[in-house]
């Protein structure tokens, strides 16, 4: 059974920082790109970052740019995102999400920037 | 960053059907943007209905199903249930540009 587990989410004050990770199991996780995905309450969904399945190539949301860097490591099935230069508009849930097949939710990890 | 297009709203009928649309300001809808459907309710985490186009996962409701339609990816609802209200996303794959997600649907059941 596919799984992802998210965690490192939290409180913080503007300009402060965080590490996200999710860890994987259940499929070839080396064989998808992956991406963070976030949702802001009352909001929609947003895609803020993702990444190849050799993290060679990433992508991100205009957003979050210079602030955000996705990182993977293949061999322990995990995936980061170190958040820096955190905004109360960050604030959000905060899910990974690999395409396709293995197209399945975590619970997301909660990430709340307050002044 | 290429935007996706949702319909804001849209309100079915119970036993009704009802297709939902998604393009890209890019330009057509291909099954080279992989096109991928969500269900969020209310409360609830985000549930993948449909990727790659058409294919559903083991726990989608066979009433959904999914195509490209007119230059848009496109899912339709056939025989709503009232549980199927719910908000709904599309995302698309954009080569050498990233994932974006579409605004959402609300789809009402009334």
């Amino acid at each position: 059974e596919i799984q992802l587990v998210e965690s490192g989410g939290g409180l913080v004050q503007p300009g402060g920082s965080l590490r996200l990770s999710c860890v994987a199991s259940g499929f070839t996780f080396s064989d998808y790109w992956m991406k963070w995905v976030r949702q802001a309450p009352g909001k929609g969904l947003e895609c803020v970052a993702d990444i190849r399945e050799d993290g060679g190539k990433t992508y991100y949301a205009d957003s979050v740019k210079g602030r955000f860097t996705i990182s993977r490591d293949n061999a322990r099935n995990s995936l980061s995102l170190q958040m820096n230069s955190l905004r109360v508009e960050d604030t959000a849930v905060y899910y990974c999400l690999p395409p396709g097949a293995a197209s399945y939710w975590g619970q997301g990890t909660p990430v709340t920037v307050y002044s | 960053q290429a935007v996706v297009t949702q319909e804001p709203s849209l309100t079915v009928s119970p036993g009704g059907t009802v297709t939902l649309t998604c393009g890209s300001s890019a330009g057509a809808v291909t099954s080279g943007h992989y096109p991928h459907w969500f269900q969020q309710k209310p409360g609830q985490v985000p549930k993948t209905l449909i990727y790659d186009t058409n294919n559903r996962h083991s726990w989608t409701p066979a009433r959904f199903s999914a195509s490209l339609l007119g230059g848009k990816a496109a899912l339709t609802l056939s025989g709503a249930q009232p549980e199927d209200e719910a908000d709904y996303y599309c995302l698309l794959y954009h080569r050498g540009v990233g994932v974006e997600f579409g605004g959402g649907t609300r789809l009402t059941v009334l």
